[in-house]
């Protein structure tokens, strides 16, 4: 148990579904992530937050929206997905990112796997 | 382009040392190094962190040159579960890039 929870481990959905993923961390952290993990290519960072503030944003579709309520919840709303968004969802927390400090280190939850139909 | 480059796969034996080298030829003034460990079914698990030259904990060491071109993870006297695949992640604020993992395999 690394303290960060992800819900639903596994999803199936259509294309024309909507349906979010929920992370919660529970390590008194103040910096989310989302990341996507496919086979074959690396981990692709997609969002951070970081004191509640997106602060990445590395040029992810619109049909993926993230929110963060407060520093222990994320989410990634989804919707029209396409079939090459099946992959490996993981949520990361860390402390939050300090100007000219190293990167934090990051607790990862176990991922949703998402497939899409 | 920043890129971070690591062998695909990687097999040892048990009792042996480890050795994966990364390669990070752009890397940036303010990148840090860092390395993951990843199961089967789990999220990836924080190893070890440097800047330049050794860094060294209970379970790794890191090797990074002068010139930061590259780093190397040091696994001493790997066992079974050390079975897993390895990340290198290089990068500072807002900006991190994982290569495509090390899957290694220890062998009895």
């Amino acid at each position: 148990e690394t303290g960060v929870t992800q819900t639903p481990r596994h999803l199936v959905m259509g294309m024309t579904n909507k349906k979010s993923l929920k992370c919660e961390q529970h390590l008194g952290h103040n910096a989310m992530y989302w990341y996507k993990q496919s086979a074959k290519k690396p981990l692709e960072l997609m969002f951070v937050y970081s004191l509640e503030e997106r602060v990445e944003n590395n040029s992810v579709p619109s049909r993926f929206s993230p929110e963060c309520p407060n520093s222990s919840h994320l989410f990634l709303h989804l919707h029209t997905l396409q079939p090459e968004d099946s992959a490996l969802y993981l949520c990361a927390s860390s402390q939050e990112f300090m100007g000219g400090s190293p990167p934090p280190e990051q607790y990862f939850g176990p991922g949703t796997r998402l497939t899409v139909t | 382009l920043a890129k971070t480059t690591q062998p695909i796969s990687m097999d040892s034996y048990e009792g042996q040392e480890v050795n994966i080298t990364c390669s990070h030829n752009n890397i940036a003034t303010n990148d840090y190094i860092t390395w993951y460990q990843q199961f089967p079914s789990q999220g990836p698990r924080f190893i070890i962190q440097g800047y330049k030259t050794k860094v060294t904990n209970e379970v790794a060491s890191l090797f990074i040159p002068a010139d930061r071109k590259s780093s190397t993870l040091s696994l001493p006297r790997v066992s079974l579960s050390d079975t897993a695949v390895y990340y290198c992640l290089r990068g500072s604020q807002g900006n991190l890039i994982f290569g495509k993992g090390t899957k290694l395999s220890v062998k009895p």
